[in-house]
């Protein structure tokens, strides 16, 4: 079975751009979470979408949204883009019960360079 | 707030030596969960293994094993006979019952190197 996938693995912006990243989480999964990982630290929860519905939100501005389809897949979109937002985005799908004990299982990612 | 500690920033070993990760975590919930991921330098989170708050049972996969001491807010996990397919940086994270949706919160992530 296919895992999470992420497209485009590598993207560069100037700065002030905007930007779409897109995933698809595995098959039979509801609930896609998104994450910023900056160079040399951990991941950090941007937002996590299930049903089409916003169901956590991190400490992230405006500039950032997402949204979930139908079928599941996600758009993370990120507006005014700012040289700080040079990093390795990463959507995870997990299965989508309100179990907080849920597994998440991440996707290769897209490295985004903003110059 | 949630906070988890990776104290150690790179570990370098040489084959077959064992090594051990340590995890300190917070947390005002009483019920959560931890979690430790390995990230090779493909960049994807490999998913190793998941404890609940209230299992504090040791466990073993094969090379792998973690400690869970919650006296001590610690969740370490130790690669017995390390082989150079381990070199990665591996992560630890928390999740709370009380937080909105399933947010993992994450550590700083430890580097291993394994040499031959």
């Amino acid at each position: 079975d296919a895992g999470v996938t992420q497209s485009p693995t590598h993207l560069i912006k100037t700065r002030g751009q905007h930007v779409t990243l897109r995933c698809s989480p595995i098959s039979g999964h509801k609930s896609v979470s998104w994450y910023q990982q900056v160079l040399g630290q951990g991941p950090q929860f941007i937002f996590q979408y299930y049903e089409k519905e916003e169901r956590g939100r991190g400490n992230f501005p405006d500039r950032f949204s997402a949204r979930q389809f139908p079928n599941y897949s996600s758009e993370l979109n990120v507006n005014a883009l700012l040289l700080g937002d040079s990093a390795l985005y990463l959507c995870a799908s997990s299965v989508g019960t309100s179990d907080k004990s849920e597994t998440q299982y991440f996707g290769p990612g897209t490295r985004l360079l903003v110059l | 707030a949630q906070k988890v500690t990776q104290a150690q920033t790179e570990i370098s070993v040489v084959e077959k030596e064992d090594v051990t990760l340590d995890c300190v975590y917070e947390t005002r919930d009483t019920t959560y969960y931890l979690f430790w991921y390995k990230q090779p330098p493909s960049g994807e989170l490999v998913f190793l293994i998941r404890r609940n708050s209230f299992d504090e049972q040791n466990e073993i996969s094969g090379r792998y094993s973690w400690n869970f001491q919650k006296s001590t807010s610690s969740f370490n996990f130790t690669i017995t006979a390390s082989q150079v397919v381990d070199s990665a940086v591996y992560f630890c994270a928390l999740s709370e019952d009380g937080a909105a949706g399933n947010k993992l919160t994450f550590g700083g992530g430890t580097r291993v190197l394994v040499k031959p």
